[in-house]
């Protein structure tokens, strides 16, 4: 009973630094995405993907990248941490939108600090 | 306007106490609905999808009125173990989710 998996679950980065945050999910799911959430504040999305090799920008998608070469895996790439990036970042899948059954399950967080 | 507005509380009540949360968008065209649970410093997990006719799940009530584009859920006889942030989800075929910002429950003993 995997569902999303999401490593690390905690780091600290030091500004400038670059990382990559792993996801997988054991679901089929053709949707996933990636979230943040700030200390109080909604989730946010960042970037999203609607199957292997396709990808699109979320709301806040600036100073990240993605990359989706399977069904399975969605990692994020931090490209030169800046202290704005301390969050909480998830991952999420779903099968599809739309449609009452079709549900979006999350990790549990990776907590990012960039000091 | 904002996609999904919610209350963002805090509501504060007794435990046995009834509680109802509200809940708005904007896309008339949204056809799929839920309320997620999330806990202090945990993921998002689904609580319930919501129907068109409405539907309960033990203490829980949640309903939907397309006219005036509104959700609601409400809680009966809340316990301790219920205070979370209640996150409204709304969304449609080919769309992302949108979540709302979120209601703050704390159940007090």
């Amino acid at each position: 009973n995997a569902g999303v998996t999401q490593t690390p679950k905690f780091r600290i980065l030091k500004i400038g630094q670059s990382m990559t945050l792993q996801c997988a999910q054991d679901m089929n799911h053709n949707y996933m995405y990636w979230y943040r959430q700030d200390p109080g504040m909604g989730l946010k999305l960042i970037y999203y993907s609607v199957g292997a090799g396709i990808t699109d920008k979320g709301e806040v998608p600036n100073g990240y990248n993605v990359s989706r070469s399977t069904t399975e895996d969605f990692p994020l790439r931090l490209e030169l941490a800046a202290p704005s990036q301390t969050s909480v970042y998830f991952c999420a899948s779903s099968y599809s939108t739309g449609s009452p059954g079709n549900t979006i399950y999350f990790g549990e967080g990776s907590w990012l600090t960039v000091v | 306007r904002k996609e999904v507005e919610q209350d963002p509380g805090p509501f504060n009540v007794p435990e046995g106490a009834t509680v109802a949360f509200n809940c708005t968008y904007s896309n008339s065209a949204s056809q799929s609905f839920f309320w997620y649970r999330q806990d202090c410093r945990k993921e998002p997990k689904l609580l319930m999808s919501v129907y068109s006719s409405g539907n309960e799940d033990g203490r829980f009530t949640a309903q939907l009125n397309r006219a005036s584009q509104y959700i609601s859920l409400l809680i009966r006889d809340s316990k301790l173990s219920d205070s979370a942030t209640y996150l409204c989800v709304v969304t449609n075929y080919g769309q992302n989710f949108v979540f709302g910002p979120g209601t703050r429950l704390s159940v007090l003993p």
